[in-house]
Parts: C-alpha cells; sequence; structure tokens
C-alpha cells in the first residue's frame, strides 16, 4: 500500500527565513515523488517532481530512498511562497497518485 | 484558462438527491481523476480512468459512480448512498504515462442541505 505523510499540517515562518516542509512515504517499489502547491483562489499546479531535479521558484527537493523522505525546500522563503502544499506518491503501472494531507505554509512579513 | 473545466462552481442539493458533476479537458489526456478535498485530509481519490469506456476504483468510492463514454469528459454523480456528501470536488486529467503531470480543474463545492 501506498502511503504519504506530511507531519506539519501548518508552517509559519518569517520572510527571508529557510523553510522546509516534511514528506515522507511508505512504498514497496521505485517510487516517483512529487510537489503539488494550490495558491490561494488558484488551481492546485505541479511544483517539482523528483525525476527532474530541477529547482522551481527556488524550491528543491531530494528523494532519500533511505530515509523514505521527499522533502522541500527553499533557502529564503518570500510571502508569495505563502501556499498549501502536498506531497504525492506515485507507483507502479496505474501512475495514480497518493496525496498527502498537506502543509498550509505561511510567510509572515 | 482553459485545459479542464468543472461546472457548476457552487453546487446545492437537498439530502437524499443524486447530482452529477461534470468535469471536461480539451488537452486530449488520456486518463482522468476525481478527488474529494476536504480541510485536513488532503486529497482522496474517488475514481479514475485511463481510457474511454473504462475506470476503476480509488479509495473512496462508495456513494459515488462515473462514466467515461468519451475521452473529453468524465461526470461524477454524487448519489444519496453517499453519506458525507458535502465536500470540494477536483476532478484532474494527465497523459498516460510515467511521472506525467496531473492537471487540476477549479474544482466544485458541493453542499448537500
Amino acid at each position: 500500500a501506498q502511503r504519504v505523510t506530511q507531519p506539519e499540517k501548518l508552517l509559519s515562518v518569517f520572510k527571508g527565513a529557510p523553510v522546509e516542509l516534511k514528506c515522507n512515504y511508505s512504498y514497496s517499489g521505485s517510487p516517483e515523488l512529487f510537489w503539488y502547491v494550490q495558491y490561494s483562489r488558484q488551481r492546485l499546479q505541479l511544483l517539482l517532481r523528483h525525476i527532474s531535479r530541477e529547482s522551481i521558484k527556488g524550491f528543491t527537493a531530494d528523494l532519500n530512498k533511505g530515509e523514505t523522505s521527499f522533502h522541500l525546500k527553499k533557502p529564503f522563503a518570500q510571502e508569495e511562497d505563502s501556499a498549501m502544499y502536498y506531497c504525492a506518491l506515485g507507483g507502479g503501472s496505474n501512475y495514480k497518485l497518493t496525496f498527502g494531507k498537506g502543509t498550509l505554509l505561511t510567510v509572515n512579513p | 484558462d482553459g485545459g479542464i473545466t468543472q461546472s457548476p462552481k457552487y453546487l446545492f442539493r437537498k439530502e437524499g438527491q443524486n447530482v452529477t458533476l461534470s468535469c471536461e479537458q480539451n488537452l486530449n489526456h488520456d486518463a482522468m481523476y476525481w478527488y474529494r478535498q476536504d480541510p485536513g485530509q488532503g486529497l482522496r481519490l474517488i475514481y479514475y480512468s485511463q481510457i474511454v469506456n473504462d475506470f476503476q476504483k480509488g479509495d473512496i468510492a462508495e456513494g459515488y459512480s462515473v462514466s467515461r463514454e468519451k475521452k473529453e469528459s468524465f461526470p461524477l454523480t454524487v448519489t444519496s448512498a453517499q453519506k458525507n456528501p458535502t465536500a470540494f470536488y477536483l476532478c484532474a486529467s494527465s497523459g498516460w504515462t510515467a511521472y506525467n503531470e496531473q492537471f487540476f480543474g477549479p474544482g466544485t463545492r458541493l453542499t448537500v442541505l
């Protein structure tokens, strides 16, 4: 069974501070990990995926298979980063995703 | 902001009535999905479809039904058997290969009175 755990429901930081949103997963096969973001009054959208190893809006995430984690990091948070962030796990032949419960990030001025 | 559309944006129904939520996409995607989003629960998969005329139950399919008669359309019916239907419903679509991004619609907020 696939499972995604985001331990923090809420995370509040000040502008310019580093931010890390935690994501742990449980999956016996080869995982595909994603971060999706939902800004206020906007659609849920893909932020980044582990396979592309890219940095989007200053965010990075490294897949750590030993710790089964895919934490999202940004060295200097901006107010526009305030949003709901979901970690998602895919795998197997059906390509469906299992989402975590989400972390609401608030970046204070 | 086309791509994937959902209608209506808000829907009110009386308890005991079935209601159908619309989802249409013009992205030529093979796969379509329905999720339910509740505060503190994240997104939970209701049904998904890989190809036309085929669909599979997700994690919380009880009380819901779907059809996939056309590639572009994947309507969701919330039946009277769904015990707690008031929620925000999201539709998504994607290509049918690994690592494909899911594109989401704007959502429908259903309130059962």
